[in-house]
């Protein structure tokens, strides 16, 4: 059964420094991978998604995510955080044969921005 | 522009009450999908639907159903609700082709008291 492990369950980090949150998957075939953030009260807003093709992939608000196969990882990055990203982020895998289907979700990060 | 919505935002129920959460999507979307989102769990897969009059469990499928009449709407039913089902609830959809993402709604905040 496919899972997906974030081992950081809080982050605190000052505006201005770089990100990196972790995120972990065990999938038996190859994997769809998101992110997702959720701002209290909202519902979930993707980030930025890999199919295939480059491994280092854009999203918005300045994120961007590397899948590493060998690792079976697929870490969040943003060179510098601004207040406004404190929010929780989620990773998730879903089955190749078809987006966003079926997705399973790592149980978060909680971002706290220090001003 | 498409959306999904998810009604009631809020909703406190009795122990043993049967409840009903909408979903109703714009996107023409074949797949829906319903999650519950627990501390210490993340989301997890409650049901889902490929299509009309298709619905298949997810992971914690024990307590709800779901019927899927048209394309646009899931609704979740919790037939007797309990302590144990006090969540927020996500709706989402998405295409059937590939490479595309799910959509989700705002939530439903459900307390069972």
């Amino acid at each position: 059964a496919q899972s997906v492990t974030q081992p950081d369950i809080h982050i605190t980090v000052s505006e201005g420094a770089s990100l990196e949150l972790r995120c972990n998957y065990s999938y038996g075939a190859t994997p769809y991978l998101f992110w997702y953030v959720q701002s209290p009260g909202q519902g979930l807003q993707l980030l930025l998604k890999y199919f295939s093709g480059d491994t280092l992939v854009q999203g918005i608000k300045g994120f961007e995510a590397e899948f590493k196969r060998s690792q079976s990882s697929f870490n969040l990055r943003k060179p510098s955080v601004h207040w406004s990203d404190a929010a929780e982020y989620f990773c998730a895998v879903g089955p190749y044969t078809g987006g966003g289907n079926k997705l399973t979700f790592g149980t978060g990060t909680q971002l706290k921005v220090e001003l | 522009d498409a959306e999904i919505t998810q009604s009631p935002r809020h909703k406190i129920t009795e122990t043993g009450r049967q409840v009903t959460l909408a979903c109703h999507q714009t996107w023409n979307h074949n797949n829906m999908f319903w999650y519950r989102q627990d501390l210490g769990h993340g989301l997890r897969l409650i049901h889902y639907s490929y299509g009309v009059q298709d619905t298949n469990k997810g992971e914690v499928s024990d307590g709800y159903s779901v019927s899927r009449s048209n394309t646009e709407d899931l609704p979740l039913t919790l037939e007797s609700a309990a302590s144990s089902q006090t969540s927020v609830y996500f709706c989402a959809s998405s295409e059937t082709t590939v490479n595309t993402e799910a959509f989700f709604g705002q939530g439903t905040r459900l307390t069972v008291v």
